[in-house]
């Protein structure tokens, strides 16, 4: 079972931080974390993604908890644009890689 | 480069049309994938190549639904005949191998009447 639990919304405001939790406590010892997002009308867009420890790069930060069961995308400043559907993807065990999103979480960033 | 381009971008047919959904990926990048995305199943993955080969198809709804990968820099996906639930988005990715991040196109909207 490859699925990740987060919350189906989160509200932010402009210009503060935003932490987007996601839980994946099957998680195996060789699966990836990624984190992508879809805006509206949009295809899905890579965010970032990470394996044990924790990650940067100019669009966020993931934060990978040691047991590796939990981890959260933080934007660091939201912004407007930043209002999507963020999904965490815990990759399937295997040689694809293949991507399977869930619900993911619908971020409404308030003015 | 102008990343995964797929065409057209809307589509309205009539049930029992053939439909075919172009995809041209990035230049250079070796996996591609298909993916369908409604409210009520979210995004879903059809089918995924690796070097123009079919690797997983077990997404595929139903023999109605078929996927080619002529050469590098072109997939099609057709179905035949549509049907009504068939309506949906319909997304191309690819990416540079199966282990990197991968690049969506801007989606092809589908309704079947």
């Amino acid at each position: 079972d490859a699925k990740t639990t987060q919350p189906n919304s989160m509200e932010s405001n402009e210009e503060e931080p935003v932490h987007l939790p996601c839980n994946h406590s099957t998680i195996s010892g060789t699966d990836y974390i990624h984190w992508y997002r879809q805006l509206p009308s949009q295809g899905p867009e890579y965010v970032i993604h990470g394996l044990t420890s924790n990650v940067n790069n100019r669009m966020a930060s993931l934060a990978i908890a040691e047991d590796r069961k939990s981890s959260t995308l933080i934007l660091h400043r939201a912004t407007l644009r930043d209002a999507a559907v963020y999904y965490c993807i815990r990759t399937l065990p295997g040689s694809a890689r293949q991507l399977t999103f869930g619900s993911g979480t619908q971020l409404t960033v308030l003015p | 480069d102008a990343g995964v381009i797929q065409s057209p971008r809307h589509e309205v047919t009539e049930m029992g049309q053939e439909v075919t959904l172009r995809c041209k990926p990035i230049s250079g990048h070796n996996s591609l994938f298909w993916y369908r995305q409604t409210m009520m199943r979210g995004l879903e993955l059809l089918i995924y190549f690796n070097n123009n080969v079919p690797i997983d198809d077990s997404g595929m709804p139903e023999d109605r639904f078929s996927a080619k990968m002529p050469n590098a820099s072109f997939s099609t996906l057709k179905i035949q005949p549509s049907e009504p639930r068939d309506s949906a988005v319909y997304f191309c990715a690819s990416s540079l191998n199966r282990n990197t991040e991968a690049f969506f196109g801007q989606g092809t909207r589908l309704t079947v009447v």
